[in-house]
């Protein structure tokens, strides 16, 4: 099956500064890698996603970018503001790929924008 | 829009007992998830339904752990009997379809003593 790493565990950036979270897959098959955003005791919310016939997304301070040769993509924030403290957790699935498309998630990065 | 509705928000049970949890998807949403998160964790997922048919459930444990969605809607997640490492969020998620965008409810938080 599908197993995503996601590195670092912890980012602590100064308010205004970027914030890069990177991860990676396993199963080549994989063509769809949603990124969400979870605060403490609230559901996970989607933030961006990106499919595999595109390497790069954008919305507004956030982007993510992809490498299906090198099996990872990343998010990135600019302009880090003290909302956007929260844990982000990767994910990746089959979509339509002729398998499930039930999300196999990373553990989890806790951002830490410092005023 | 209406989000996706889960009962209860929490609960606590004993070891060995059954409990419930219950998920009502956004409306017109064919595919319906249950996923689990442990305390730090990322969630993973147990089941995912179509309609009222099972795509996957290859990660649930089915030696405890059932569910079901009768008539394509809302969906219930049992466990019986019920161990201390169940204690975790239980989450429901929908879709409008298959590869499509995930909206994720306000979960269940189950303790186990």
């Amino acid at each position: 099956g599908e197993n995503v790493e996601q590195h670092p565990s912890t980012l602590s950036v100064q308010e205004g500064d970027s914030a890069v979270i990177k991860c990676t897959y396993s199963d080549s098959a994989s063509n769809y890698f949603p990124w969400y955003k979870q605060e403490l005791g609230k559901r996970p919310q989607l933030i961006i996603d990106i499919r595999s016939n595109v390497g790069e997304k954008k919305d507004q301070r956030i982007a993510v970018t992809l490498n299906k040769t090198a099996k990872h993509f990343s998010l990135h924030i600019t302009e880090t503001q003290p909302e956007d403290s929260a844990v982000y957790f990767c994910a990746a699935s089959w979509g339509l790929g002729g398998g499930a498309d039930g999300l196999t998630f990373g553990k989890g990065t806790h951002l830490i924008i410092q005023p | 829009e209406a989000g996706v509705a889960q009962s209860p928000r929490y609960k606590i049970i004993e070891k060995r007992q059954s409990v419930a949890f219950w998920c009502n998807p956004i409306s017109g949403h064919a595919t319906l998830y249950w996923y689990q998160q442990i305390l730090g964790q990322g969630p993973k997922l147990l089941i995912q339904f179509q309609n009222n048919g099972v795509v996957d459930d290859s990660q649930l444990p089915k030696d405890r752990f059932s569910a079901e969605r009768l008539k394509g809607v809302d969906s219930t997640l049992k466990i019986q009997p019920a161990k201390l490492e169940d204690s975790a969020v239980y989450l429901c998620a929908s879709s409008f379809m298959r590869d499509d965008q995930q909206f994720f409810g306000p979960g269940t938080r189950l303790t186990v003593l």
